[in-house]
This record gives structure tokens, sequence and C-alpha cells, in this order.
């Protein structure tokens, strides 16, 4: 059975880090890209970034570009989201999604909220 | 970035009812059109992928149509459970983008 499970999430202050991880298992973690999408509670839903499975290909939101930084651990099945220079607007609900050319399994979601 | 533009927001129907909610995108994104059913405080749910095929588990009375820029979302004989917030989401793109949500309210 497909889990993801992610971690990580708090009360950070503005201008603070943040580390996010997801633990997957269920499934041969390497052979699937893996995305972050984020939502603020009782907004839609954003997506953030992906990474390929092999680690070579990335991409991010216009939003958090030049400040988060996805990577993945295929040895460990992990997934991660470094997140830096965070504002009030990061502030949100973050899920590791799976990507079977369609985002067919997602995290519980763990909750970031940035303020002083 | 692709648009996805959903209605109505939010809609009220009762028990026994069929439902449609409209998703249109800016381009062309063939049929790569998902569907998520979300309640409160739960991640999103898979529906229906590829616009039209319905997700493991998923009942009957949910169906997904439509290509091109143009997509919708039935839900026949709507049921208890089925009162949530609605969402399309395109995969066309590496950037996925998500429709704002349509609430399925209690009449």
């Amino acid at each position: 059975e497909v889990h993801l499970v992610e971690s990580g999430g708090g009360l950070v202050q503005p201008g603070g880090s943040l580390r996010l991880s997801c633990a997957v298992s269920g499934f041969t973690f390497r052979n699937y890209w893996m995305h972050w999408v984020r939502q603020v509670p009782g907004e839609g839903l954003v997506w953030v970034s992906r990474i390929n499975g092999d680690e070579t290909s990335t991409s991010y939101a216009d939003s958090v570009k030049g400040r988060f930084t996805i990577s993945r651990d295929n040895t460990k099945n992990m997934l991660f989201l470094q997140m830096n220079s965070l504002t009030a607007e990061d502030t949100a609900v973050y899920y590791c999604v799976r990507d079977d050319t369609y985002p067919d399994y997602w995290g519980q979601g763990t909750l970031v909220t940035v303020s002083s | 970035d692709i648009q996805m533009t959903q209605s109505p927001s939010s809609l009220a129907a009762s028990i026994g009812d069929t439902i449609t909610i409209t998703c249109r995108a800016s381009q062309d994104i063939d049929v790569y059109l998902n569907w998520y059913q979300q309640k409160p405080g739960k991640a999103p749910k898979l529906l229906v992928y590829y616009a039209s095929t319905l997700a493991n588990g998923v009942s009957s009375r949910f169906s997904g149509s439509g290509s091109g820029t143009e997509f919708t979302l039935t839900i026949n004989s709507l049921q208890l459970e089925d009162f949530a917030t609605y969402s399309c989401q395109q995969s066309y793109s590496i950037q996925w983008t998500f429709g704002r949500g349509t609430r399925v309210e209690v009449k």
C-alpha cells in the first residue's frame, strides 16, 4: 500500500528556514517524479516544485524560485523541501504528491506557519 | 502558466440531485485534466484522471468528460458523503495548476 508521510512543519519567524521531509513506502520511489503542493487553509491548491526520479531535473513556481530547493534520497525513500527566506505568504499546508503522469497519491500534509 | 477556471465557486444541492462542475483551461491540455475531492482538514482525493478515467475505488456516481479546454465533473444521485470541495487540475504542463474549487453544500 502506498504511503506518503510529511514532517518538519511548524512555526518559524519571517526570514527563517525550514526543511520538510516526506517519507514514502509501498512503491519503487526512484521510478516516480514527485511534487510539493501547498494550500493556504480555506484556499485553493498551489503547485510549488517537482523533481524527477534521478534528481537530474527540478522545477519551481516563480513564487519560491531561488528560496526553496527540492531534493530526494532514493536510498532512503525520502523527499525533501528546503525552504529559506520564508515570508508570511509561505504559510500553508504542504503536501508531497506522487506523479504517475497524474497526481495519484498525496500525503496528509504538514502545516508551515511563518509568523513573528 | 496554464490558467484553470472552475465554475461555479459554490453550489447548494440536495441528496439525490445530479450536479455538474465545469473547468476551463486557458489553452489546449488534451485530456490531462484531473478532478479531486477534498474535505476539511484532509488531503485531496483523486476522483478522475485523464479527464474521464475513474480512479480506483471511486463510486460510479462520479464521471468526468471533456478534452482540449473544456471539462466537466458530474455527480449523480448526490449522497451525504459527497458534500465537499471539488477541484480540477491540469497535468499537461510540468507546472501543475489547479482550479479554485467548487464547494458543494447541503441545500
